[in-house]
This record gives structure tokens, C-alpha cells and sequence, in this order.
């Protein structure tokens, strides 16, 4: 047990939407970052967010968005959904205080988004 | 090129085999190195974590990484059916984690 969970833990959308994965953290782990796993497929770094603040980002549209909140929870937001979003979206939190340096990291079961 | 490359598998042993996993990276500024475990429909479970060359052991597990070569390999002594997974490894540069794409392990009892 990793002590991160991810809700809901599957998701069916249709094309167009918009949709919002969630994350409970850890207790005192401040940094959390997003990852998108295709199928067959490495998860892919999508976002990271280091006490609320976003601190980083990968090779992801804009409409990939996060939030983080003081009690360990963070979201991931997508608009306008695509099919190519259909994934395995995992929710990863890091114990250490290094201002969000990718030290090792601790993921939750995911969520698996498909589109329809 | 990909920065990280790791050959898909599927790789298929008898059980109490020596199992070898292997990573090449591409890039010499990556810091730190990991191993993770990824079952079927799950999220991914962090096995090994080093960030300097040599040898790290955990029990059945062994992680090297040889910085001069960009190559870090996962060794599995005594091999279990529930072993059978697949095994990422993932490459923290600044503040993200390079994956490659996983190696599929089966082992056969």
C-alpha cells in the first residue's frame, strides 16, 4: 500500500467532454505529479505540482490542467476530450522536500479513462 | 531516439531462474534511477531506487547502474510465479520520471 488513491477508478467519455480525475497524497508529501500510461506503454509524465504551485510540465496540450490543495489532494482536469486520451492515468506523490526533484515516487492504482 | 529504451519482452523463464532487466538511457544528466513492478490493470510499485553507479540489493532484487555506459539492469535471484509482471524501469531528471516501456516477465512454475 502506497497510501495514494485515485478516483474513480474507471471512466467511460464521450468526445468533447471534459472530465476530472482525482488524488488523495500521502500525509507531508508535497509533491505530486501526473502521469498518462497508454496502452502497451511507459507512463508519460504529464504535469507535477509542488506545494500547489505547478512545477513543470511535459509534452501535453492546455487543456491538461491541474490543482493542487493543502490537504493532499490534487485533480487532473481535461477538456475536450479525444480519443487518443484513452489511458491509464496515474497519480504519483513524492516523501521528499527536494522542491519537487523526481526523487522516487509512490503511484496510485490509476484511473483508466476511455472515450468514446 | 527515445531517451529511454528498454526491450518489450515478453521474457519467459522457469521458476528459480536468474532473471536479467535492462534499461539504456540516453541522456547524461539523468540523477536518479528506478525500478518499478507493474501488475496488470494496477498502478506501478517502486522496487528499487539508486542514484549512483554501482550495485544496490533488496532482498531478491539487485539494481546496477553503470553511468559511464548509460546502462542500469534489474536483477531477480530465485524467480517466483508472482514475479510475472511488468517491470518499468524510470529515470528522474529535474523533476520528472523518464519510463521506458516496460519488459513483460512470465515465470513458469
Amino acid at each position: 500500500e502506497t497510501g495514494v488513491t485515485q478516483s474513480p477508478t474507471h471512466l467511460i467519455k464521450t468526445r468533447g467532454q471534459q472530465v476530472t480525475l482525482r488524488c488523495s497524497s500521502q500525509s507531508g508529501h508535497n509533491t505530486v505529479s501526473w502521469y498518462q500510461q497508454a496502452l502497451g506503454q511507459g507512463p508519460q509524465f504529464i504535469f507535477q505540482y509542488y506545494r500547489e504551485e505547478e512545477n513543470g510540465r511535459g509534452n501535453f496540450p492546455p487543456r491538461f490542467s491541474g490543482l493542487q490543495f493543502p490537504n493532499y489532494s490534487s485533480e487532473l482536469n481535461v477538456n475536450a476530450l479525444e480519443l487518443d486520451d484513452s489511458a491509464l492515468y496515474l497519480c504519483a506523490s513524492s516523501p521528499r522536500e527536494d522542491r519537487g526533484l523526481a526523487t522516487e515516487a509512490f503511484f496510485g492504482q490509476g484511473t483508466r479513462l476511455t472515450v468514446v | 531516439q527515445k531517451e529511454v529504451e528498454q526491450d518489450p519482452g515478453p521474457l519467459s523463464v522457469p521458476e528459480g531462474a536468474i532473471v536479467s532487466l535492462n534499461c539504456t538511457y540516453s541522456n547524461s544528466a539523468f540523477q536518479y534511477f528506478m525500478w518499478y513492478r507493474q501488475y496488470s490493470r494496477k498502478g506501478p510499485e517502486l522496487l528499487m531506487y539508486t542514484y549512483s553507479s554501482g550495485n544496490k540489493e533488496d532482498g531478491r532484487f539487485t539494481a546496477q547502474v553503470d553511468k559511464s555506459s548509460k546502462y542500469i539492469s534489474l536483477f531477480i535471484r530465485d524467480s517466483q510465479p508472482s514475479d510475472s509482471a511488468t517491470y518499468l524501469c524510470a529515470i528522474g531528471y529535474g523533476n520528472k520520471l523518464v519510463f521506458g516501456a516496460g519488459t513483460i516477465l512470465r515465470v513458469k512454475s
